[in-house]
């Protein structure tokens, strides 16, 4: 079946450091791939997005390459904020799955510090 | 665009009484919701699919009979958590998406506690 393996937390850096936060999977075919963000007390939020091999998503200054060769799609942010303190999901889509189920990571503490 | 809402934010209520969640796609027709959980630093955990005007697949484990979810309209799901137990307390978070497209919008989630 399809899997989400993320890098356990939490991870806690400083303002400005370098973020990795890794993720890989294992998925049949060619899944979309996603990170999703939940800020304390709420709901999840689509961060980025990449749906085929070596598309790389970006937002908000976050950025995944989806590598197939690896099976990964590990979320780098070159200079993090305290206001990026959060949990990070990784998640998978699979190819032409019309239920769009997302099978989730068990998810990453990032607490940043001032 | 792709908000979802849901309502109530918090709800506490005694054991044995019956809460009703509401997931609301606000600016786009939702054809397919679904119904999470999430525990304490824990990841979601997927209970149902639901698909506007049919029944709601359950995943294993998930008691159909005290889960009750309705997808009455493209807009708006329901999950009522009927006879609710100490061990319903959690944390419920619902998302929408449209067929043929891969994303779900989630909403910001109801917690739930029971006393």
């Amino acid at each position: 079946g399809n899997s989400v393996t993320q890098m356990e937390g939490p991870v806690t850096l400083s303002e400005e450091a370098f973020l990795t936060i890794n993720c890989t999977y294992t998925a049949t075919g060619y899944p979309s791939l996603f990170w999703y963000v939940q800020y304390p007390g709420e709901g999840l939020q689509l961060l980025l997005k990449a749906t085929k091999a070596d598309d790389k998503g970006s937002n908000k200054g976050f950025e995944a390459t989806y590598r197939k060769e690896t099976t990964s799609f590990h979320l780098e942010k070159g200079s993090v904020q305290v206001s990026d303190s959060a949990v990070y999901f990784c998640a998978l889509s699979p190819y032409n799955n019309a239920g769009n189920m997302l099978t989730f990571g068990g998810g990453t503490r990032l607490m940043v510090k001032p | 665009g792709a908000v979802v809402s849901q309502h109530p934010s918090w709800v506490i209520c005694k054991s044995g009484t019956s809460v009703k969640i509401e997931c609301r796609s606000l600016d786009f027709q939702a054809t397919t919701m679904f119904w999470y959980r999430q525990f304490p630093k824990q990841s979601l955990m997927l209970m149902a699919t639901s698909n506007e005007g049919s029944k709601a697949t359950y995943e294993q484990g998930v008691e159909k009979d005290k889960f009750l979810i309705n997808h009455a309209s493209l807009t708006l799901s329901t999950l009522t958590v009927t006879s609710a137990h100490p061990e319903d307390s959690s944390f419920y978070i619902c998302s929408a998406s449209v067929t043929g497209k891969e994303t779900q919008y989630f909403g910001p989630g109801t917690r739930l506690l029971v006393l």
